[in-house]
């Protein structure tokens, strides 16, 4: 049962352009969400994150969007520049759950 | 930022035997460890939760005898896969929570290893 789920496994984008990575939920306990990058031969590491009661987190140039009756959450990264390329994994937890449900990952690739 | 080591990044055994893995946390104190799975194509499974001093916590249809964990100190935790077999041959990640001072430590202090790939012959 994959509560977090990532339909699309690979994005290509051109740099200066937006990429825009999706991410669904079943779960409807969910009340966090994060995004994680992670590059090859390293473990993930934190990006950003949005709690329940927001609909939008912005740093830089990463938003995330969170649409709660939809179960839709969606990174937004402008500009995109090549150094963004590697694998987006969405993740989701709720208050009092120590555990983080992770999606399937999609691999983003900025080309130049 | 925080760094936790996982150790060693790739490991290829023979089928039977058991294989040790590490995560240390290198500059903090982790409350909790937990160990994750990914079989290609699918998403971080989490095995396994481990706080310091006291047993881990297995996730539904993980066997606990199979894959043994220890977390001694606050530094330090080791996953064991004893007697593996070709089926166990899997990404292995760890991930390490900063001892945090307010009620809960929030996921964003949640730091992981680089992951060891384990191919069992």
């Amino acid at each position: 049962d994959q509560q977090v789920k990532q339909n699309s496994p690979s994005l290509s984008v051109q740099e200066g352009r937006i990429s825009i990575l999706n991410c669904d939920y079943t779960n409807s306990m969910f009340d966090y969400f994060l995004w994680y990058k992670k590059y090859p031969a390293e473990g993930p590491t934190f990006l950003i994150s949005i709690s329940s009661i927001k609909d939008k987190n912005e740093d830089g140039r990463f938003t995330v969007f969170l649409n709660k009756s939809a179960k839709h959450l969606s990174l937004h990264i402008v500009p995109s520049q090549p150094g963004d390329s590697a694998v987006y994994f969405c993740a989701a937890s709720y208050t009092g759950f120590q555990k983080l449900v992770f999606g399937t990952g999609t691999r983003l690739l900025v080309s130049p | 930022g925080a760094v936790v080591s996982q150790h060693p990044s790739r490991v290829i055994c023979k089928s039977g035997t058991s294989v040790k893995i590490e995560c240390r946390s290198l500059d903090f104190q982790a409350t909790t460890m937990f160990w994750y799975r990914q079989f290609p194509k699918q998403s971080l499974m989490l095995m396994a939760t481990s706080n310091e001093g006291s047993k881990a916590t297995y996730e539904q249809g993980v066997e606990k005898d199979k894959f043994l964990i220890n977390h001694a100190s606050l530094t330090l935790s080791t996953l064991t896969v004893t007697s593996a077999h070709p089926e166990d041959s899997s990404f292995y990640i760890c991930s390490a929570r900063m001892r945090d001072r307010g009620v809960s430590a929030t996921n964003e202090k949640l730091f992981f290893g680089s992951g060891t790939q384990l191919s069992v012959l």
